[in-house]
């Protein structure tokens, strides 16, 4: 059974950091691996989506690598800005029921 | 972009009635369609996937007489939480997938917040 982790549970910056966004997964069979991100109360905004054969994504300040044979992906958020402060979440889906399973989320707070 | 809506965003009820939920996708034809559940500060839990005019398959730990689910039509789903208690007061997420684009081509809605008093 697939499980995602993401560390950290949460992180706190002041504006203009660059910052990391880690997350793991145990089976390294997976169809791709995207990034969301979820403001409070609400739904989902897809960031980044990584296909398997590929080995990253960027758009904007954000860069998302997946490093597949290591169960790994990290999310880079550049020039971090208050705006950027939600709960972000990885999921990877899986090769065979092509279901979307998602990590524990990371809360970022980026202050003034 | 594909917009999924869901009805409504909030709901209060008391113990014992029934809640339904609606998904529609607005733009986009959803051949298959997913709900979620995320507990406070926990992540999305895939409930069940419902294709069009079939049954829902659900996931495991998850009651399917207590959750129903159907999938009538190309762009609307609705969950229905049948004798709801306090235990299911979550957050429910629907998704879908559109039936013209890739696998990966797959649209969240906004939630709908249920407490159950």
């Amino acid at each position: 059974k697939q499980e995602v982790t993401q560390i950290p549970a949460a992180l706190s910056v002041p504006e203009g950091e660059n910052l990391v966004l880690n997350c793991s997964f145990t089976d390294s069979a997976i169809y791709n691996l995207q990034w969301f991100r979820q403001d409070p109360g609400k739904g989902l905004t897809s960031l980044l989506l990584i296909q398997s054969s590929q080995r990253e994504q960027t758009s904007g300040r954000l860069n998302a690598s997946l490093d597949k044979s290591s169960g790994r992906s990290t999310l880079y958020i550049a020039a971090s800005q208050p705006g950027d402060s939600a709960t972000y979440l990885c999921a990877v889906r899986d090769t065979g029921f092509q279901k979307l399973v998602f990590g524990t989320g990371t809360r970022l707070l980026v202050s003034p | 972009g594909a917009v999924v809506s869901q009805h409504p965003s909030w709901v209060i009820c008391k113990s014992g009635t029934s809640v339904k939920i609606e998904c529609r996708s607005l733009d986009f034809q959803a051949t298959t369609m997913f709900w979620y559940r995320q507990f406070p500060k926990q992540s999305l839990m895939l409930m069940a996937t419902s294709n069009e005019g079939s049954k829902a398959t659900y996931e495991q730990g998850v009651e399917k007489d207590k959750f129903l689910i159907n999938h009538a039509s190309l762009t609307l789903s609705t969950l229905t939480v049948t004798s709801a208690h306090p235990e299911d007061s979550s957050f429910y997420i629907c998704s879908a997938r559109d039936g013209g684009g890739g696998v990966e081509t797959q649209y969240f809605g906004p939630g709908t917040r249920l407490l159950v008093l």
